[in-house]
């Protein structure tokens, strides 16, 4: 149980077009879900956390307008990377929590690598 | 932001010894902890996680200890195999409902 799927798992595209990545729960409802970011050798940096049907949180210094988000269902959650560069080449990786009362561990999807022409 | 590691310490061990893999944490009042494996190429996995008003817990193959007064939460890994090679985290969640923080990750490499 608990499977996150994400979509696509790698992409390469130039610089200046936008990328949509996308996080879904499989077998559970996923209240809230979370964007990571991971450098090589690095932890996961948060981005930010999604409730459904609400905006987004984003964690300090992450542009909202750069990387939109959208969680309009209870199982589905995007993130768009908006007019890409190289320096947004990054491993980015969503992972959803379910229940109510926000005391359900994370589950991780299995990221999608970002290369940036 | 959220914690990042500036460097990925690594732990080799023979295959068939026991692991341990430590893990300090930054906030006492943390109430929530839990270990993910990270494969390269892949997403945290799910090993086994803790509450704060336990201080050990045991799965298939591996034991987690939380030690809260001096913050410290390890995963011992038994009989460990090369399957096992992998970045270990571990997170915490520092108020009910948060997200997780992640710690800056260990890399364990299982030696033949």
């Amino acid at each position: 149980g608990a499977v996150v799927s994400q979509h696509p798992s790698w992409v390469i595209c130039k610089s200046g077009t936008s990328v949509k990545i996308e996080c879904r729960s499989l077998d559970f409802q996923a209240t809230t879900m979370f964007w990571y970011r991971q450098f090589p050798k690095q932890s996961l940096m948060l981005m930010a956390t999604s409730n459904e049907g609400s905006k987004a949180t984003y964690e300090q210094g992450v542009e909202k307008d750069k990387f939109l988000i959208n969680h309009a269902s209870l199982t589905l959650s995007t993130l768009t990377v908006t007019s890409a560069h190289p320096e947004d080449s990054s491993f980015y990786i969503c992972s959803a929590r379910g229940g109510l009362t926000g005391d359900q561990p994370q589950h991780f999807g299995d990221g999608t690598r970002l290369s940036i022409l | 932001g959220e914690s990042v590691g500036l460097h990925l310490p690594t732990l080799s061990v023979q295959e068939g010894d026991n692991s341990i893999i430590n893990c300090a944490y930054s906030n006492s009042a943390s109430d929530y902890f839990i270990w993910y494996k990270q494969e390269s190429g892949k997403g945290p996995q799910f090993i086994i996680d803790i509450r704060s008003n336990m201080d050990k817990r045991q799965g298939q193959r591996v034991t987690v200890l939380l030690n809260k007064t001096v913050k410290h939460l390890s995963l011992q890994i038994a009989a460990t195999q090369p399957g096992d090679s992998a970045v270990y985290f571990c997170a915490e969640r520092r108020r009910y409902g948060q997200n997780f923080v992640f710690g800056p990750g260990t890399r364990l490499s299982v030696l033949p």
